[in-house]
């Protein structure tokens, strides 16, 4: 089945700063890509995702990106602010295109 | 709030008991999940429904069962055939290959 795989599993950055987080998958198939945040004590929330008919996505100062050939897709901040703190997971639709499956998260603390 | 419901918030179990999770949804989404959640794990998938009456095992279903009597339900029992069923267990709804809408999330303990 499908494998999603996510780095780096913790990230500390000062304020302002960049943040990336990458993601790997399994399935050449998949073709949708989200992105989500969960803050402590919240339930998961989508702020960007991707589907493989693109390139590459923005939406303020977040945006991802996609290579369907390396299988990999990746989360990029700028200008990060103390409130980005959180748990951001990716994920992508398995093989039949019926569930997604998530990677471990990568918690993200912002300085400031 | 989102739509979709889960109850309850924090649950307590004993060793050996049948426990059975709530999850609503009023988003008329064909499709529901349920994940748990473990530090340092991410989401890992139990079960999920594509359609009433029809679902199908994720990657860590041994110990739960589900069933999909109505569109707007998806309780998931978890037996004590589940070695370790201490976690967060989170449940989702979505329209296919589109945004997934998650409730607030049970806390499960076993006590």
């Amino acid at each position: 089945g499908e494998n999603v795989e996510q780095h780096p599993s913790t990230l500390s950055v000062q304020e302002g700063d960049s943040a990336v987080i990458k993601c790997t998958y399994s399935d050449s198939a998949s073709n949708y890509f989200p992105w989500y945040k969960q803050e402590l004590g919240k339930r998961p929330q989508l702020i960007i995702d991707i589907r493989s008919n693109v390139g590459e996505k923005k939406d303020q100062r977040i945006a991802v990106t996609l290579n369907k050939t390396a299988k990999h897709f990746s989360l990029h901040i700028t200008e990060t602010q103390p409130e980005d703190s959180a748990v951001y997971f990716c994920a992508a639709l398995n093989q039949a295109g019926t569930a997604l499956i998530f990677g471990k998260g990568t918690t993200l603390s912002v300085s400031s | 709030d989102g739509g979709i419901t889960q109850s309850p918030k924090y649950l307590f179990r004993k060793e050996g008991q049948n426990v059975t999770l709530s999850c609503e949804q009023n988003l008329n989404h064909d499709a529901m999940y349920w994940y748990r959640q473990d530090p340092g794990q991410g989401l890992r998938l139990i079960y999920y429904s594509q359609i009433v009456n029809d679902f199908q095992k994720g990657d860590i279903a041994e110990g739960y069962s589900v069933s999909r009597e109505k569109k707007e339900s998806f309780p998931l029992t978890v037996t004590s055939a589940q070695k370790n069923p201490t976690a967060f267990y989170l449940c989702a709804s979505d329209l296919r290959g589109t945004e997934a809408f998650f409730g607030q999330g049970t806390r499960l303990t076993v006590v």
